[in-house]
């Protein structure tokens, strides 16, 4: 069974960094896109990014390009967003969802969410 | 890269048929056939619904259906039953491994 399990919540001051996780099983990792995309508070689903592990060719949503960075370890099969200085607007759920393989084009399954909340 | 639009909200009494639309351009939903739906309940995950326009998943209830016409795909829903009240997301595929989420619409079972 293909299964990501994402990291416990956080809770930070802004201009801290942080580095999330989401770990996946039951599946080739190196094979598989894993995306992460951001839900604000009472708001909506927003795409942004996708990493494919096997060489880790990344791609950003234009409204998050240069505000976070994608990332893989093949090693331990898990993949990470991060921030270098968070602002009390990245509050907000945070999930990860695979794509499978290039010839697929849809998100199953995805994580359970990792609620980061930055506030002074 | 606007998200795709979809109606706030829709509603209908149990047994009815709702219909959800979202609208894309020709860069999203118009140049590919690739539309999902995903199901959202309050403090989960989301959970694909729709597939590839209009295929559903193994477990999906076949009172779940999808389609598109020109930059508008729409997921009906047939039966409406109250376990269905959540939240629904369309996504496009947008080319080049990039993908676009709809604005959301909240489905209510009167």
């Amino acid at each position: 069974e293909v299964q990501l399990v994402q990291s416990g919540a956080e809770v930070k001051k802004p201009g801290e960094s942080l580095k999330i996780s989401c770990k996946g099983s039951g599946y080739r990792f190196t094979s598989y896109w894993i995306a992460w995309v951001r839900q604000m508070p009472g708001k909506g689903l927003e795409w942004m990014g996708i990493i494919y592990p096997g060489d880790s060719d990344t791609r950003y949503s234009p409204s998050f390009q240069g505000q976070v960075t994608i990332s893989a370890d093949r090693s331990i099969t898990t993949a990470y967003l991060q921030w270098s200085s968070l602002k009390a607007s990245d509050t907000a759920i945070y999930y990860c969802a695979t794509s499978g393989d290039s010839s697929r084009r849809w998100f199953d399954p995805w994580g359970q969410g990792t609620l980061v909340t930055v506030s002074p | 890269q606007s998200a795709l639009t979809q109606p706030r909200s829709v509603s209908g009494s149990p047994g009815q048929s709702v219909t959800i639309s979202c609208t894309g351009t020709s860069s999203d939903v118009l140049g590919y056939t690739y539309v999902s739906w995903h199901q959202q309940h309050p403090g989960k995950a989301p959970k694909l619904m729709i597939y590839d326009v209009s295929k559903r998943p193994s477990g999906v209830p076949d009172r779940f259906s999808g389609s598109k016409s020109g930059n508008t795909a729409s997921l009906t829903i047939s039966g409406l039953q109250a376990e269905d009240e959540a939240d629904y997301y369309c996504c496009s595929y947008a080319g080049s491994y990039t993908y676009v989420f709809g604005t959301g619409t909240k489905v209510t079972v009167l």
